[in-house]
């Protein structure tokens, strides 16, 4: 597929228990972000990625959220010990590159519900 | 700190009308972007429009033009002719040059009646 795709679409897990999403950006795109979007709000920024450099983790709202990103390719939000405050859906980004202006691809996202 | 305020809610608007979308924002830096989106029932986001801190002219894109007074720190989405499909939330946004990363709005709810 030629959009950014996101897996699992839907997760639902207990408090206490860590999870891992994936983002799988547009072929070529060096940058990567994730947002975060609680139930009728705006999306929050997380961390965001471009190429090899250190990842920009001023968005996480706790040390509980970390991520990776392997060069320019697959990127997972890994949430540990979740809370219910974590029931959101989180969206992944990729753009051709961070300049000012360029559009950023969005991804489905994974709804995820935690109990 | 980078600021994004959408003081309307929900707006109600007859089709094949317009409608402004209110976006006011707080930055100090003196480049930054501006972008518009789109979020209907499905949850994707669609982009809709841009428009940088120096361009001189207010972006337009097919039925949506943005209105852009830079002194007053706002940027309001315009869409004309309105249609049954532009029903969505819409959420402004900014992002300043380094990272080009996104500062959302609350978001405004749209709904077009037939």
């Amino acid at each position: 597929g030629a959009g950014v795709s996101q897996s699992p679409s839907n997760k639902v897990t207990e408090k206490g228990k860590d999870v891992e999403l994936r983002c799988d950006p547009i072929s070529g795109h060096t940058a990567l972000y994730w947002y975060r979007q609680r139930l009728g709000q705006g999306l929050e920024f997380l961390i965001y990625f471009q190429g090899n450099s250190a990842p920009d983790k001023s968005g996480l709202p706790s040390d509980r959220f970390s991520a990776e990103r392997t060069g320019e390719s697959v990127s997972t939000l890994t949430i540990q010990r979740t809370q219910q405050e974590d029931s959101a859906v989180y969206l992944c980004a990729s753009s051709l590159s961070p300049g000012l202006g360029n559009e950023q691809f969005f991804g489905p996202g994974t709804r995820l519900t935690v109990l | 700190a980078q600021k994004i305020t959408q003081t309307q809610p929900g707006m109600f608007v007859q089709e094949k009308e317009a409608v402004t979308l209110d976006c006011t924002y707080d930055t100090s830096d003196p480049s930054y972007g501006l972008f518009w989106y789109k979020q209907p029932s499905s949850g994707e986001m669609i982009f809709l429009i841009y428009q940088g801190s120096y361009d001189q002219q207010n972006a337009t894109e097919g039925r949506y033009s943005l209105n852009f007074q830079k002194a007053r720190k706002s940027a309001n989405l315009v869409i004309s002719a309105s249609q049954l499909g532009d029903s969505a939330m819409y959420f402004c946004a900014m992002s300043k040059a380094a990272g080009n990363k996104l500062t959302f709005g609350g978001g405004t709810r749209v709904l077009v009646k037939p």
